[in-house]
């Protein structure tokens, strides 16, 4: 069984599309993430919501809205894309505060 | 503050040598140190972690060691095998907040 599972692995797009990156975790956590993993390897924290709600927003372009339907679900919805957008982006779910987090295998999101 | 300075950038180690990756940080709240390992098209996975409490952790192969007061802590493998071929995150995080930092990354890659 998939403990965090990302739909699509790969997304190719134009420039100005609009995607969504759904993610779902089936581990019983309440606090999930969504990671992003430029070209050379870094890795960023971009959102975590805790319980459905909204706990961290890093200075993202408010073109990325995340959205919790409930616990085991975080999606990541990006309008009007653009060349830089383009990157690997993890969702990880995890215990809460100094908790292991289990990622995602991913999304490589290819912006044309 | 909030910044994981995380040397060397890459690493080539042959079998059965010592992989040393090293880490520094800035902010004294920080209270839990994992230690994250990435396979090409996969997401990071917990390998180790250490909380401040402790100079030393080991698990098989691999060994945190934790320095609180230069703030420093690094990861040691040992009997590298090709198998750990990867690219290796530390991360910090504190107490009270879901924000991991992570460390810029190291390649490792071990010769057979």
């Amino acid at each position: 069984d998939t403990a965090v599972s990302q739909t699509p692995k790969y997304l190719v797009t134009q420039m100005g599309n609009d995607k969504s990156i759904k993610c779902e975790q089936n581990l019983g956590h309440d606090t999930m993430y969504w990671y992003k993993q430029d070209s050379k390897k870094f890795l960023k924290i971009m959102f975590s919501y805790n319980n459905k709600e909204l706990i961290i927003n890093e200075t993202v372009p408010n073109r990325f809205s995340p959205k919790s339907p409930d616990k085991a679900h975080l999606n990541l919805h990006i309008n009007s894309l653009e060349l830089g957008d383009s990157a690997v982006y993890f969702c990880a779910s995890g215990t809460g505060p100094g908790g292991e987090q289990f990622f995602g295998p991913g999304t490589r999101l290819t912006v044309l | 503050q909030q910044q994981v300075k995380q040397s060397p950038q890459s690493l080539i180690v042959q079998k059965g040598g010592i992989s040393i990756i090293n880490c520094a940080y800035e902010n004294t709240a920080f209270d839990y140190f994992p230690w994250y390992q990435q396979f090409p098209g996969k997401g990071p996975a917990l390998l180790i972690a250490i909380r401040p409490d402790v100079s030393e952790k080991k698990e098989g192969r691999f060994t945190i060691s934790f320095n609180k007061s230069a703030k420093q802590f690094s990861l040691h493998i040992m009997d590298s095998q090709p198998g750990d071929s990867a690219t290796y995150f530390c991360a910090a995080f504190g107490s009270g907040t879901y924000k991991y930092i992570f460390g810029t990354g190291t390649r490792l890659k071990v010769l057979a």
